[in-house]
């Protein structure tokens, strides 16, 4: 049981340059998520996702796009990296609404975008 | 990851004596308090949660104490350790809902 897996664990960009950022979870959660995470700015929600085929946006959408073909893949991309976009980003999974024991997190994607 | 102790709010505690963290939030509506613990490089771990019909739950040696009158959720740590040192956040939600809204963090670093 390897919980929520991200790969890669960093990455180095050109500005306009696209990539997928990876996002894998064996535990049968319909919740996943993306935040991105940056100095004295807390975890920030980019997308989520309630099951597979449905998408929301989340407070930072902007620049990102998500899909959800399956349970348990939920890939984050980015279309035209800016510098604005070096961060560390974080996927979680979650059960059931309840969110009971909280979301289970990755290990994260440091990003930087030159 | 390295950089998420910039800027952050910090406490030093010894070694063995108790930890308090405190987390203001604005929301009146949020119904799901959630404290979560984020060593370095690493992702956040949940370590206790607590709804808004409670006032206090406790786990082992942490404590969450929630005061909806003024916003204000609280973390204790007894006796704490070397291990605890990390960066602690707050995150709150509303009713039935998926979506986290997380505090900006304290850095809590334990003197042996």
């Amino acid at each position: 049981n390897a919980g929520v897996t991200q790969t890669p664990k960093f990455q180095v960009l050109k500005t306009g340059q696209s990539m997928t950022l990876q996002c894998a979870q064996d535990m049968n959660h319909e919740y996943m998520s993306w935040y991105r995470q940056d100095p004295g700015m807390g975890l920030r929600l980019i997308h989520y996702s309630v099951g597979a085929g449905i998408t929301d946006q989340g407070e930072v959408p902007n620049g990102y796009n998500v899909s959800r073909s399956t349970t348990e893949d939920f890939p984050l991309r980015l279309l035209s990296a800016a510098p604005s976009q070096t961060s560390v980003y974080f996927c979680a999974s979650s059960y059931s609404a309840g969110l009971s024991y909280g979301y289970t997190f990755g290990s994260g994607t440091r990003l930087t975008v030159v | 990851g390295e950089n998420v102790g910039l800027h952050l709010p910090t406490l030093s505690v010894q070694e063995g004596d108790n930890s308090i963290i405190n987390c203001a939030y604005s929301n009146s509506a949020s119904d799901y308090f959630i404290w979560y613990k984020q060593e370095s490089g690493k992702g956040p771990q949940f370590i206790i949660d607590i709804r808004s019909n409670m006032d206090k739950r406790q786990g082992q040696r942490v404590t969450v104490l929630l005061n909806k009158t003024v916003k204000h959720l609280s973390l204790q740590i007894a006796a704490t350790q070397p291990g605890d040192s990390a960066v602690y956040f707050c995150a709150e939600s509303g009713a039935g809902s998926y979506q986290l809204t997380f505090g900006k963090g304290t850095k809590l670093s334990v003197i042996p």
